[in-house]
């Protein structure tokens, strides 16, 4: 079955980075656009960035881009997240998703990362 | 940076029909925007429920349907069921790089 698990996740203190991972399993991770979506503590959903399939792509959120950036490995299964220069609003439990069609089908858990001294 | 609206809170009798919207500051919303519901039940991930304005996924229930109305996109459940009780998102997409959700309106069954 289609698996989806992010790690990587921790406390981090402001200017800080932190690299998330989300190893994939029971698709073909090489043929699928994935993304990434954010969810700050009791609050909405916020897309952050998508990767096309062979990596060649990355689109960004203007909230995001400049500090992030979106990678692959797509003999490992596994997409990244380079998270530099972090701030407090930054905190907030991170998702990847596998892209369908402009929308997404399957999610993973999430890790939870919190920006903080 | 366009916003997209949602009402906050709606609630539905078991077994009735509710009607979820999700507009745009840049007028209509139409299906070049591929408009997408989500369902987060408290503590979960989301779930894609509808992608692409209608379609559906293997595990969404059919009592869930996505549609365009009015200028906005929908979501009606038909036949609401407590376990339908959760956050519901929407997300419009704009270009490659602008893809926007909605603030989520909070379903009741009540």
């Amino acid at each position: 079955q289609v698996q989806l698990v992010e790690s990587g996740g921790g406390v981090v203190q402001p200017g800080g980075s932190l690299r998330l991972s989300c190893a994939a399993s029971g698709f073909a991770f090489s043929s699928s656009n994935m993304h990434w979506v954010r969810q700050a503590p009791d609050k909405g959903l916020e897309w952050v960035t998508i990767i096309g399939s062979d990596g060649n792509a990355q689109f960004y959120a203007d909230s995001v881009k400049g500090q992030f950036t979106v990678s692959r490995d797509n003999s490992k299964n596994t997409l990244y997240l380079q998270m530099n220069s972090l701030r407090p609003e930054d905190t907030a439990v991170y998702y990847c998703a596998k892209d369908v069609d402009w929308g997404f089908d399957y999610w993973g858990r999430g890790t939870l990362v919190t920006v903080s001294s | 940076q366009a916003v997209v609206t949602q009402e906050p809170s709606l609630t539905v009798s078991p077994g009735g029909t509710v009607t979820l919207t999700c507009g745009s500051s840049t007028g209509a919303v139409t299906s070049g925007h591929h408009p997408c519901w989500l369902q987060q039940r408290p503590g979960q991930a989301p779930r894609t429920l509808i992608y692409d304005t209608t379609n559906k996924h293997s595990w969404t229930p059919a009592r869930f349907s996505g549609s365009l109305l009015g200028g906005r996109a929908a979501l009606t459940l038909s036949g609401a069921q407590p376990e339908d009780e959760a956050e519901y998102y929407c997300l419009l997409s704009y270009t490659l790089d602008r893809r926007v959700f909605g603030g989520g309106t909070k379903v009741t069954v009540l």
